[in-house]
């Protein structure tokens, strides 16, 4: 079966370092993309990983272990506006666009 | 703005309401999805059309009717719902929908947040 694990809630005081972990057992893998969601809000595109490593834009970097089935989202000089859901992402089956979402994290940074 | 708006932003109807979602995006995109958010449960993926070609039905029941008349365009028909079929409806896009190829970006439209009573 397919399975996106992420942590339901996290916190975080501004200006601090939060990472956001995923986790992940699909048939296949294409590629893990992480979203964010404010709430009322449509999702928004942050990162898309598809070979090991970090990748890094700005604030955020993702990174990926296709051997370990695990990425994580780090969030630096975190900031009050970042207050959202955290959507995890996998393209998990050879062939098909198709993406697999987790449950999302919700994260609330505090002042 | 993501360039993918939706109408109604909310909607509340009965079970035996026929309403109609509606999707619009500006992207210039090939591709059209709907998703379905319910509380504490991850989006789940309910159709996909390509090229106006519906490419992906997963399971989902008939009181859910989709149209994509043209690429701009995507409607969900929605009569004789459930109460358990409240929920957040996404609209997303995508340049393109390819088998065999690494998935194109999504970009969302904001969602009608949908009641049934």
């Amino acid at each position: 079966g397919q399975n996106i694990d992420q942590p339901t809630e996290m916190t975080a005081t501004e200006g601090a370092i939060v990472q956001i972990n995923c986790t992940y057992q699909t048939s296949g893998f294409n590629g893990l993309f992480w979203y964010q969601q404010h709430a009322g809000e449509a999702p928004t595109f942050l990162s898309y990983n598809v070979l090991d490593g970090l990748e890094e834009k700005g604030r955020f970097s993702s990174f990926l272990s296709r051997s370990k089935g695990y990425s994580y989202l780090l969030l630096k000089e975190l900031q009050m506006k970042d207050s959202a859901s955290y959507l995890c992402a996998v393209e998990g089956q050879e062939n098909t666009d198709k993406l697999i979402f987790g449950t999302g994290t919700r994260l609330q940074v505090f002042p | 703005e993501t360039g993918v708006t939706q109408t109604p932003r909310h909607l509340v109807m009965g079970m035996t309401n026929k309403k109609s979602l509606k999707c619009e995006q500006h992207l210039g995109h090939n591709a059209m999805y709907w998703y379905k958010q319910s509380a504490k449960k991850p989006l789940e993926l309910m159709f996909v059309y390509s090229l106006e070609e519906r490419v992906e039905n997963n399971s989902v029941p008939s009181r859910f009717s989709p149209e994509c008349p043209n690429s701009s365009h995507l409607f969900l028909h929605l009569h004789t719902l459930q109460p358990e079929d409240s929920a957040l409806y996404l609209c997303a896009s995508s340049q393109d929908w390819e088998q065999g190829l690494a998935a194109d970006t999504q970009y969302f439209g904001p969602g009608t947040r949908l009641t049934v009573l």
